[in-house]
């Protein structure tokens, strides 16, 4: 099945320690997503690519970095995680087919930081 | 300024009855409102989405009621059952960009 995987489910950090959250999608899709998502809270935009093409929001913090070597893969950088910074983080891909509007969200990482 | 907003947060409704999920937004240029379904653990996933050229969309028990005047629009289950306990978002985007504007979120709580 066509699918949003991402790796690991769960992750513990320490404070301060880089971490990398790695996203890969078998749908072909040409738009990738990340979100941050805390606890009983909506989703949180920190970026997304078009193809190559690299947006960021206003509000993400440059402690968040994403990098995405190839249309199937796709990264979240944590320079220096803080203690604000645990949440659930998830992955999204929309593409053409569907006008770019429907987005397929994988299963999330959730990031402990202690 | 949040440009959309969900209400109720929580909602508990018995078996056999009617579920609503009200959102409103702001911004008249959004053309792609979706709501979606998240279970604890998982990711959220598409359950209905609704364009501004209709008034509503019915797919199975999930209705989608849309008012372009009031910039508001609702979800609406029918038969809700204890499997459709979930936190629903309701959303808004514009254009192709298929960025997202999530409202807060509701928790629904079916009781058997």
């Amino acid at each position: 099945d066509a699918m949003v995987i991402q790796n690991p489910r769960y992750q513990v950090t320490q404070f301060g320690k880089p971490v990398t959250l790695s996203c890969s999608q078998t749908l072909n899709h040409n738009v990738m997503y990340w979100y941050q998502q805390k606890s009983s809270q909506a989703p949180k935009l920190l970026f997304h690519y078009y193809d190559k093409d690299f947006n960021n929001e206003a509000d993400t913090p440059d402690n968040f970095q994403s990098r995405r070597p190839n249309t199937s893969f796709c990264f979240l950088d944590i320079r220096s995680p803080g203690l604000g910074d645990a949440a659930m983080y998830l992955c999204a891909t929309s593409g053409r087919d569907y006008g770019f509007n429907e987005q397929f969200f994988g299963p999330g990482t959730r990031l402990t930081v202690l | 300024q949040q440009q959309v907003k969900q209400s109720p947060q929580s909602l508990i409704v018995q078996k056999g009855g009617i579920s609503i999920i009200n959102c409103a937004y702001e911004n008249t240029a959004f053309d792609y409102f979706p709501w979606y379904q998240q279970f604890p653990g998982k990711g959220p996933a598409l359950l209905i989405a609704i364009r501004p050229d209709v008034s509503e969309k019915k797919e199975g028990r999930f209705t989608i009621s849309f008012n372009k005047s009031a910039k508001q629009f609702s979800l609406h289950i029918m038969d809700s059952q204890p499997g459709d306990s979930a936190t629903y978002f309701c959303a808004a985007s514009k254009g192709n960009a298929g960025k997202s504007t999530f409202g807060d979120g509701t928790t629904l709580t079916v009781k058997p």
